[in-house]
């Protein structure tokens, strides 16, 4: 079984500070991982993807993430935070051996991006 | 069309009635997935159909949400004798089969309010 874990339900940050959010996952084989944002009352937009390659994976906004695989970790990143980046944000992962509807995405709880002016 | 559309955006209902959300998929996607989201809550799994295959129903809470899927274009969920607790945004997805390394696009979802 697949599994994803956001482990702080809420980030705040300085604007024109880093920002880091957290996760890690579980999967029987190698990892597909992806990175979603949601802006209020909006649906759910894709931000990045880890296939294969390197590990640093760039993605939409200026957002990037890095898959460490001996961590399990796929933490997304940005170098410089906007207020605009206030949203809610969600990991998910597929491990690409399953099959059947295990295919499907599997998808974190959500962290809460706040970045202050 | 270019992107998932989902239909009503809001839908306000009185506690048992029965509603109706439907989600148009992206042409050319075989796969597509209904999720539930509770205010301040993340992404519940509730179904998913993947061609002409018998549908995951796994997440589906209870015998009184349903859904169905013609071969590979809309999708209803359909929700009977809604409960307060029904309320939250149904977000509706869809993708490719493969490659495995597409992601999925959501649509905007649909606000339930049960009152």
């Amino acid at each position: 079984a697949q599994s994803v874990a956001q482990p702080e339900d809420q980030v705040n940050v300085a604007e024109g500070n880093p920002l880091t959010v957290k996760c890690t996952y579980s999967v029987s084989g190698n990892p597909y991982l992806f990175w979603y944002v949601q802006y209020p009352n909006r649906g759910l937009q894709f931000l990045l993807k880890y296939i294969t390659g390197d590990n640093l994976v760039k993605g939409s906004y200026g957002f990037e993430a890095e898959f460490n695989k001996s961590q399990t970790s796929f933490h997304l990143k940005k170098p410089s935070a906007l207020v605009s980046d206030s949203a809610l944000y969600f990991c998910a992962v597929r491990d690409p051996i399953s099959s059947g509807s295990a295919r499907q995405l599997t998808f974190g709880s959500g962290t809460q991006l706040t970045v202050l002016p | 069309g270019a992107g998932v559309s989902q239909s009503p955006s809001n839908k306000v209902t009185e506690k048992g009635k029965d509603v109706e959300l439907r989600c148009d998929p992206i042409s050319g996607h075989t796969a597509l997935y209904w999720y539930r989201q509770r205010l301040g809550q993340g992404l519940e799994f509730l179904i998913y159909f993947q061609g002409n295959s018998a549908p995951d129903k796994s997440g589906l809470p209870s015998d009184r949400f349903s859904a169905e899927r013609t071969g590979e274009s809309v999708s209803t969920l359909t929700i009977q004798r809604t409960q307060q607790e029904d309320s939250a945004v149904y977000l509706c997805a869809s993708s490719s089969y493969q490659p495995l390394g597409d992601g999925y696009t959501f649509g905007s979802g649909t606000r339930l309010t049960v009152v």
